[in-house]
């Protein structure tokens, strides 16, 4: 157990939905970040936050967002979902945000979604 | 080829022996890791080697960087079955921008 919870497990929904998925950092981790998992374009990185703060950005698409509320846990908003956005969504926790490099990461459980 | 590149795709061996697997990569770096992913859990990290360092231990893992290759291996000495998973290698880009870059992975079996 990483420590990282995320919720829900699995989520399937229809196409044109907004979904939210949430993830709980370890207990003292500032930085959270969030990654897609899929079968044609293995393990993307889409966005970092540091306290609160959008520390960067990869592969996230426009209809993706996401935050970091005050108590450090993270949401990653996506909308008008197409089949293509069917993954599995990982979260990981860091304890500084000097970026990937300086910093273990710790991944949640993923959150499966399906978009029928 | 995209950046951080696993080699092979899928590893079969029997449980007692050894397992190797490369990373290519083709940008310069700072660091690389190696994570390992169970079936369609979240990733563990296993090991970080900075790029000045060309060799690293932790228990039975060995990894060696060869930033002049830009290529990395990842070496489990007497694998067992527990160490039937996918593992990755992951860069950053070198430029300090913060993205961080997961190769496609090579799918080990350890047969027991």
């Amino acid at each position: 157990d990483s420590g990282v919870t995320q919720t829900p497990k699995h989520l399937i929904t229809a196409t044109g939905q907004r979904v939210t998925l949430r993830c709980s950092p370890r207990s003292g981790d500032l930085s959270v970040y969030w990654y897609q998992q899929s079968l044609d374009q293995g393990l993307q990185f889409l966005i970092q936050y540091y306290n609160g703060e959008e520390r960067a950005k990869g592969n996230i698409l426009e209809r993706f967002s996401a935050q970091q509320f005050p108590d450090l846990h993270s949401e990653l908003n996506l909308s008008s979902l197409e089949l293509g956005d069917s993954a599995l969504y990982f979260c990981a926790s860091s304890v500084g945000g000097g970026g990937f490099s300086y910093n273990e990461q710790f991944f949640g459980p993923g959150t499966r979604l399906t978009v029928l | 080829s995209q950046q951080g590149e696993e080699d092979p795709q899928a590893l079969s061996i029997q449980e007692g022996e050894n397992a190797t697997m490369n990373c290519s990569y083709k940008t310069s770096i700072n660091n690389l890791q190696w994570y390992r992913q169970n079936s369609g859990r979240g990733l563990v990290h296993l090991i970080l080697i900075r790029s000045n360092e060309r060799e690293k231990h932790s228990g039975r893992l060995r990894v060696t960087l060869d930033t002049s290759k830009k290529s990395s291996s990842l070496l489990i000495t007497a694998s067992r079955a527990a160490d039937t998973a996918s593992y990755f290698c992951a860069t950053d880009d070198g430029s300090g921008t913060y993205k961080y870059i997961f190769g496609t992975g090579t799918r080990l079996k350890v047969l027991a």
